[in-house]
């Protein structure tokens, strides 16, 4: 069975400050594709990345990280130098090849203060 | 040009009623999505289109109908509307090609549509 935690409900921070954003997730599948997805305040869903089991290395865009690992079947997104525009939910998710579905952790909500 | 579009994007409307959304994509994926977003944020996965063919339904009711006239289009009926039908319903599209295969897996979403029901 497919599943994503997403353990931090919400996490507040303020300006300036680094915050990671923890996702785990199980599947049996060799092949599978993570991905994390930003919801801002207006609703629309925003892709941020999408990496693929054969590829464990990280990936930094800017002031967004994101370190895969296999070993410890964790997903994690660091924002660097957070901003009151990286204020959203945040979702992790996870797409098996096997099953054709995109399994969607429970999200984040970051709120960053000014 | 959009890549993948949703509408309506707002439908407001009375318990009981009948309402539809409609989704296009021109991504030239193979398979489509429909899912629910509630009150809490959780992104549900409801059905899955793939060539024209259901391979996915997760346990929705059946008041609720999908269709897909070609890979490029998934429809979401909805009969006898009722207060927990209220949502966002976001449309989505994949393609699933081969493992070697760069754009493999990758999914994009509509929108959404926000589904009031009074």
């Amino acid at each position: 069975a497919q599943k994503v935690t997403q353990a931090q409900t919400e996490i507040s921070v303020v300006e300036k400050e680094d915050v990671t954003l923890d996702c785990v997730y199980e599947t049996r599948d060799t092949t599978y594709y993570l991905f994390w997805y930003k919801q801002p305040p207006s609703g629309e869903l925003v892709f941020l990345i999408r990496r693929n089991s054969f590829d464990e290395q990280n990936e930094i865009s800017g002031r967004y990280s994101w370190n895969f690992q296999k070993s410890t079947s964790s997903f994690n997104f660091t924002i660097t130098a957070s901003q009151v525009v990286d204020s959203a939910v945040y979702f992790c998710a996870l797409g098996t090849s096997g099953t054709y579905k995109y399994i969607f952790g429970t999200g984040t909500r970051l709120k960053v203060l000014a | 040009d959009t890549a993948v579009s949703q509408t309506p994007k707002y439908l407001v409307t009375q318990m009981g009623n009948d309402k539809s959304i409609k989704c296009e994509q021109n991504l030239g994926h193979d398979t489509m999505y429909w899912y629910k977003q509630d009150s809490k944020k959780f992104l549900k996965i409801m059905f899955s289109y793939n060539n024209k063919e259901l391979i996915i339904n997760e346990t929705v009711p059946n008041r609720f109908s999908p269709k897909s006239p070609d890979k490029a289009h998934l429809n979401l009926h909805i009969n006898s509307l009722e207060l927990g039908d209220s949502a966002v319903y976001f449309c989505a599209s994949s393609r699933w090609g081969l493992a070697g295969d760069l754009n493999t897996g990758e999914l994009f979403f509509g929108e959404g549509s926000r589904l009031t029901v009074l």
